[in-house]
């Protein structure tokens, strides 16, 4: 299986602040890289695929980055609504794996 | 729009079957270039991809699993279904069915269930 490491595990910011997930393969897995938000009692939410593809809907404010093994997900400007569970997720060979998880508080 | 519900016990009792539904609206099932999956995810852990579906009768399955796991479609029903054999404590879990999309940009779930919790105990 391909594991997948996200860092921090954690985080704290505040509204308005850049903040930066970086989520790395155990190996290179090309782009096939996606990002969920997830957020209490939800289930996760779709917002990168391919690890640089805006989900339809999802604010510009999202984006991600990188390739083989290395990726990130940024939010420009932390809002409200953002504080939340993120998790990578690889599609490059089955079984498909998840990180851990980042979660960002205020 | 496509819309997914699971169903099912909440309680399980230990060695038993777990039986799991998941009811799509908005797309059949049946349809060509879906894979539809299972995920689940435990009390305060990550995420745990299961296993998928697509043309109705292809299945894959987490080899972690694969011993305890059928999921079949019932197309009639627009639903696809999940039975885990022989279950134990550590298979308590919020359960979510998805659906994959495949393009050739990559592989994804784009729309979730809000997911079911079950509970294995006595």
């Amino acid at each position: 299986d391909i594991q997948m490491t996200q860092s921090p595990s954690s985080l704290s910011a505040s509204v308005g602040d850049r903040v930066t997930i970086t989520c790395r393969a155990g190996q290179s897995i090309s782009r096939f890289l996606n990002w969920y938000q997830q957020k209490p009692g939800k289930a996760p939410k779709l917002l990168i695929y391919a690890a640089s593809n805006l989900q339809s809907g999802v604010p510009s404010r999202f984006s991600g980055s990188g390739s083989g093994t290395d990726f990130a997900l940024a939010i420009s400007s932390l809002q409200p609504e953002d504080f939340a569970t993120y998790f990578c997720q690889q599609s490059y060979d089955t079984p498909w794996t998840f990180g851990q998880g980042t979660q960002v508080e205020i | 729009q496509v819309q997914l519900q699971e169903s099912g016990p909440g309680l399980v009792k230990p060695s038993q079957t777990l039986s799991l539904t998941c009811t799509v609206s908005g797309v059949s099932v049946s349809s060509g270039g879906y894979y539809w999956s299972w995920i689940r995810q435990r009390p305060g852990k990550g995420l745990e991809w299961i296993g998928y579906i697509y043309n109705s009768v292809n299945t894959y399955y987490n080899p972690s699993l694969k011993s305890r796991l059928t999921i079949s479609v019932d197309s009639s029903k627009n639903q696809f279904s999940l039975n885990v054999n022989s279950v134990t404590a550590a298979d308590t879990a919020v359960y979510y069915c998805a659906r994959e999309l495949r393009y050739f940009q990559g592989y994804y779930f784009d729309s979730w269930g809000q997911g079911t919790l079950v509970t294995v105990s006595s």
